[in-house]
Formats: C-alpha cells, structure tokens, sequence
C-alpha cells in the first residue's frame, strides 16, 4: 500500500547549519506530496507542497523537490533557526481522498 | 468555524471508562481524519470519512474504537473501556477534494489521559 518512511531523528543541529530531513514515498498513482510541521505546543500545519513531479515547494525558507525517479522529497533549509525546532512530517495524498503522513522528524536547534 | 474545532482540550479518565471525543470540521470540508499521537512519536492514522461513502476504519486499533460522522457535519470519536495505552494526543483534521486541494487542517487535539 501506499506509504511514507522519514529519517528518524532527533536531528540536532547549530544554528545557521544545513538541514536536510529525508522523505521518500510508495504510491500506486500520482500523490500530491506535503510537509507539514509541529511546533512545541502548538497544533500540525502545512509548511509546503508540491503536486507534481520536479514541482519545488518552499515556505519559511524551507524546500523540497518533488524527485518522481528517486520517489523522494526531501525537506532542506539552508540556514537553521532555533525557532525552527519542531517535529516535521512528509505527507502524501493519491488523490484517494486520504493522506498519509510519516513517522515525525524531530528538530532541535542549538544558539 | 474558522478552523477545526475539537473537545475537550484535555480529558483525564480512569481504567475503563468510556470516553467520547468531539470534532467540528472546517465548513464544507467533505474529508474528516482522526489520527493518534503518542507522547515522543508520529502520527497514527485511525479512521477516515468522506462525504456519505463508507467509512476506512483500517487504522482503528482495537474493537474498542469506534467513531461516527454524520453526513459532513461533526465527528465523534469514542474509546471503551479506556486501557492505560490509550493514554495519547487525539488529532482530528479536514480536508476538501484531491490532489493540491487536499491540504489537512488540523485541530489542536485531545490529549487523553487513562489513570
């Protein structure tokens, strides 16, 4: 079935680091392919999208490729914040009206 | 409303209880989604509903959940028997239509605690 695999973390980083999170997908179809992030306390939002292949989605400085031959989509950001510490999951929806999320990547940002 | 709506915040019960948690959806979002969070982990899929067809209820993990929505109004999902693994953040999130449409929004969640 359809499927989302993560990097597992935590991944901790220094400030003004690169930040790369892994993301790759198995779909039947052709998914829409999200990220999505959790801040401490606060509830899941959409960070970025992307709804085809080679289709870049960016937000907050963040980017991720939609890469159809490797199935990935992985999550980078060239300069790391500490207020970027959160939990961020890879996302897929087939167009079958339900989306797949990842386990979770955690974040921590050192100053 | 203007976003997802769930309740209660918070809700702690003991060992073999029944609870019952509330979704209110953003208006006009035809997909509803109910996942589980566990302290420290991902994202948990249960149970999702689209418009009036059947629901998938693929993710639930036990018989002793079950969740109702009627047409693409309110949702409530509801645990028997309350075991002390149950204890996790309860997500609720909507959805309308396909591919670039299908952005979920989340509420802020039910963080139940089994005692």
């Amino acid at each position: 079935g359809d499927s989302v695999t993560q990097m597992e973390g935590p991944v901790t980083l220094s400030e003004e680091a690169f930040l790369t999170i892994n993301c790759t997908y198995t779909a039947t179809g052709y998914p829409s392919l999200f990220w999505y992030v959790q801040y401490p306390g606060e509830g899941l939002q959409l960070l970025l999208k992307a709804t085809k292949a080679d289709d870049k989605g960016s937000n907050k400085g963040f980017e991720a490729t939609y890469r159809k031959e490797t199935t990935s989509f992985h999550l980078e950001k060239g300069s790391v914040q500490v207020s970027d510490s959160a939990v961020y999951f890879c996302a897929l929806d087939t167009g079958g009206f339900k989306t797949i999320f990842g386990a979770g990547t955690r974040l921590f940002v050192k100053a | 409303g203007a976003g997802v709506s769930q309740s209660p915040s918070n809700k702690v019960t003991e060992k073999g209880k029944d609870v019952e948690l509330r979704c209110d959806p953003i208006s006009g979002h035809t997909a509803l989604y109910w996942y589980r969070q566990r302290l420290g982990q991902g994202l948990e899929f249960l149970i999702y509903f689209q418009g009036n067809s059947a629901p998938d209820k693929s993710g639930l993990p036990s018989d002793r959940f079950s969740a109702e929505r009627t047409g693409e109004s309110v949702s409530t999902l509801t645990i028997q028997r309350t075991q002390q693994e149950d204890s996790a953040v309860y997500l609720c999130a909507s959805s309308l239509g396909t591919g670039a449409r299908t952005e979920a929004f989340f509420g802020q969640g039910t963080r139940l605690t089994v005692v």
